[in-house]
C-alpha cells in the first residue's frame, strides 16, 4: 500500500511564526502536491512539484513556499503564519504516468 | 464557471436507498474521471475512475460519465450508515487533479 505520512495531525501556533509541515511518500512518485481544504471551498492547490527541486505555483500560493530537497519528502512553509492560514493542509503524491493520487492523512492547522 | 462543479449538499438519505452523487464539467477534452471518498478529519481515498464515458461498477457503487452532457455520477446501492462521508468528483489534466467542490453524505440509520 501507498503510504503518504504527514508530521503532524494538528498543530497550534502564533500569528507570526514561521510553519513547517512535512510530508513524506514511501512510493518514488515523482508528482507531489499541498492543498489546503476549507467548508465550501473544496480542495485548492497550493504549490505542486514534478520532481526533486522543482516546484510550481498552483492556485493560492501566496504566502506559502516549499521545498523538495528529496524524492519522498515535499515541505510546506508558512512564511509568517496568519490567522486566515488556519485550515486543513493535505499533502498527495502521484504516479507520474499515472492519474492515482494518494493522501495524507491531513494537518488540521490552526493559527492564533 | 469552475471547471468542475458540484453540489456541497449536504444529502440526507435513509439506510438502504440508491445514492446519486453528480458532477458536471466544463472541458470536454477531459477524458479521465475519478470519485473520491473523504471520511471526516482524514485525507481523501480514491474510490473509483473511469476513463472516457460509459459505466464502470465495483460492488455496491457505479460510477457513470456522459460526455454528451458533460455529466459524472455515482450511484451507490443498499447505502449503509458507514458510506457517511463527503464524496468528491475529480478530473485529470497536465498531471493535476482539477476537483469538484464535494458533497457531504449522510446516510440516516
Amino acid at each position: 500500500d501507498v503510504k503518504v505520512t504527514q508530521s503532524s495531525r494538528y498543530l497550534v501556533k502564533r500569528t507570526g511564526e514561521k510553519v513547517f509541515l512535512e510530508c513524506v511518500q514511501d512510493m518514488d512518485h515523482e508528482n507531489m502536491f499541498w492543498y489546503r481544504q476549507d467548508p465550501g471551498l473544496g480542495l485548492r492547490l497550493i504549490y505542486f512539484s514534478y520532481d526533486v527541486k522543482m516546484k510550481e505555483k498552483g492556485d493560492i500560493p501566496e504566502g506559502y513556499s516549499v521545498s523538495r530537497e528529496k524524492k519522498e519528502r515535499f515541505s510546506l512553509i508558512l512564511e509568517s503564519a496568519s490567522t486566515n492560514q488556519t485550515s486543513m493542509y493535505l499533502c498527495a503524491s502521484m504516479e507520474g504516468a499515472g492519474i492515482m493520487t494518494f493522501f495524507g492523512q491531513g494537518t488540521r492547522l490552526t493559527v492564533v | 464557471q469552475k471547471e468542475v462543479e458540484q453540489d456541497p449538499g449536504p444529502l440526507s438519505v435513509p439506510e438502504g436507498a440508491i445514492v446519486s452523487l453528480n458532477c458536471t464539467y466544463s472541458n470536454s477534452a477531459f477524458q479521465y474521471f475519478m470519485w473520491y471518498r473523504q471520511y471526516s478529519r482524514k485525507g481523501p481515498e480514491l474510490l473509483m475512475y473511469t476513463y472516457s464515458s460509459g459505466n464502470k461498477e465495483d460492488g455496491r457503487f457505479t460510477a457513470q460519465v456522459d460526455k454528451s452532457s458533460k455529466y459524472i455520477s455515482l450511484f451507490i446501492r443498499d447505502s449503509q450508515p458507514s458510506d457517511s462521508a463527503t464524496y468528491l468528483c475529480a478530473t485529470y489534466s497536465n498531471y493535476q487533479l482539477i476537483w469538484g467542490a464535494g458533497t457531504k453524505l449522510i446516510i440516516k440509520p
